[in-house]
């Protein structure tokens, strides 16, 4: 089975300070991985992949994750965090395989993203 | 601009109706999904559709209905034997393989 957590439900940082934003997943083969962002009242939108190759995925917005296979991770990050950045995160996971024949994705809760003026 | 448009933002539901909402896309996907989201629960899957006239049940399909009769389009019916149908709905696409998915901006269906 596939799984992902997302371990913080709310993470608050000052502006102009790096950010993360945590996420472990578990796949039985080859994850997968991606990064969305959700402001009130609106639908996910894509930040960024993992499929494979380089383990720094630079995405949207001056978001990067890094992917670390033994620690099964994929952790969002940006250098510099802005007010508009407050928003929920969510990360996904998809098996290489696909679980069952399938290939839909596994989402975390969410974390709430809150950038302090 | 290519995108999945969901109608309507918002819709209320009386006791025993069945209420229908709407998810078009002009990204020629196959791939359709329906996503129930609660505060703190994430998202849920409803229903997918992997081509037309094929659709299968997700983690919590009970009190939910889909047709899939256009590649466009995957509407959802509530029932009315969804007793807790107060939710945000997000209609999501996407290629078969590794690509990201689309996301609706949702329908937020209320109960009078």
């Amino acid at each position: 089975a596939q799984s992902v957590a997302q371990p913080e439900d709310q993470v608050n940082v000052a502006e102009g300070n790096p950010l993360t934003v945590k996420c472990t997943y578990s796949v039985s083969g080859n994850p997968y991985l991606f990064w969305y962002v959700q402001y009130p009242n609106r639908g996910l939108q894509f930040l960024l992949k993992y499929i494979t190759g380089d383990n720094l995925v630079k995405g949207s917005y001056g978001f990067e994750a890094e992917f670390n296979k033994s620690q099964t991770s994929f952790h969002l990050k940006k250098p510099s965090a802005l007010v508009s950045d407050s928003a929920l995160y969510f990360c996904a996971v998809r098996d290489e395989g696909g679980q069952g024949g399938s290939y839909i994705p596994t989402f975390g809760r969410g974390t709430s993203l809150i950038v302090h003026p | 601009d290519g995108g999945i448009t969901q109608s309507p933002k918002y819709l209320f539901r009386k006791e025993g109706q069945n209420v229908t909402l709407s998810c078009e896309q002009n990204l020629n996907h196959d791939a359709m999904y329906w996503y129930r989201q609660d505060p703190g629960q994430g998202l849920r899957l409803i229903y997918y559709s992997q081509i037309v006239n094929d659709f299968q049940k997700g983690d919590i399909a009970e009190g939910y209905s889909v047709s899939r009769e256009k590649k466009e389009s995957f509407p959802l019916t509530v029932t009315s034997a969804q007793k807790n149908p107060t939710a945000f709905y997000l209609c999501a696409s996407s290629t078969v393989l590794n690509q990201p998915q689309h996301f609706g901006d949702g329908t937020r269906l209320s109960i009078l």
